[in-house]
């Protein structure tokens, strides 16, 4: 079972809706999530970090996280095009300084 | 804030010679700074780990006497390539970790290398 799961898509959202994006953990002590967007041919770019159980929101990003069930999502509202990318889940287990990196979700957003 | 920057962003190389790629935090101090490498339509794979002054943690499989890591000081970090071939062409992509948010990641925009 590998650590972080993500499903690898295509995930295609029609503009103006809601792009869900999920990610399970397998390590109960994991401790802190990233979601990173990542467009073709570029790096990573961080865009929501959640600690705690409950909802995060910033703008038109929402991340949830559920120690309990080891999951964590992104939800994107009012989607938009410039939204399409990789969205990368990442995992900080307690004690380590590296992230451990799901393989990535690719959405799509069409016009 | 938590601006990192890579250079060159973009290398050629012949085989057998090697490359330096430099990593710095522009306005944090970096405790730590990692190096990934990244092939196309594939996922990010982190090669090591730097904390200023120390000697690097590589991960399995990564050969440290090939992918050479410097953590010098707080806002630079350097990957140098040796005797580089065909197969080390990818896109080596840094982190730094470190800021009033030191648990985040931020990423550097790449360098791609291209050994000939």
């Amino acid at each position: 079972q590998k650590e972080v799961e993500q499903n690898s898509g295509p995930l295609s959202v029609p503009e103006g809706a809601i792009a869900s994006l999920n990610c399970t953990y397998s390590d109960r002590v994991s401790q802190s999530f990233f979601w990173y967007r990542q467009y073709s041919g570029k790096s990573p770019e961080l865009i929501m970090s959640i600690y705690s159980n409950g909802d995060k929101e910033d703008g038109r990003f929402t991340a949830q996280l559920n120690k309990a069930s080891q999951y964590v999502s992104l939800l994107i509202r009012d989607s938009q095009p410039s939204d399409s990318a990789t969205y990368l889940c990442a995992v900080q287990i307690q004690g380590a300084q590296k992230l451990v990196f799901g393989q990535g979700t690719r959405l799509t957003i069409n016009p | 804030g938590a601006v990192v920057s890579q250079h060159p962003s973009r290398v050629i190389c012949k085989s057998g010679t090697s490359v330096k790629i430099e990593c710095r935090s522009l306005d944090f101090q970096a405790t730590t700074m990692f190096w990934y490498r990244q092939f196309p339509k594939q996922s990010l794979m982190l090669m090591a780990t730097s904390n200023e002054g120390s000697k690097a943690t590589y991960e399995q499989g990564v050969e440290k006497d090939k992918f050479l890591i410097n953590h010098a000081s707080l806002t630079l970090s350097t990957l140098t390539v040796t005797s580089a071939h065909p197969e080390d062409s990818s896109f080596y992509i840094c982190s730094a970790r470190g800021g009033i948010n030191s648990y985040e990641q931020y990423f550097g925009p790449g360098t791609r290398l291209t050994v000939t």
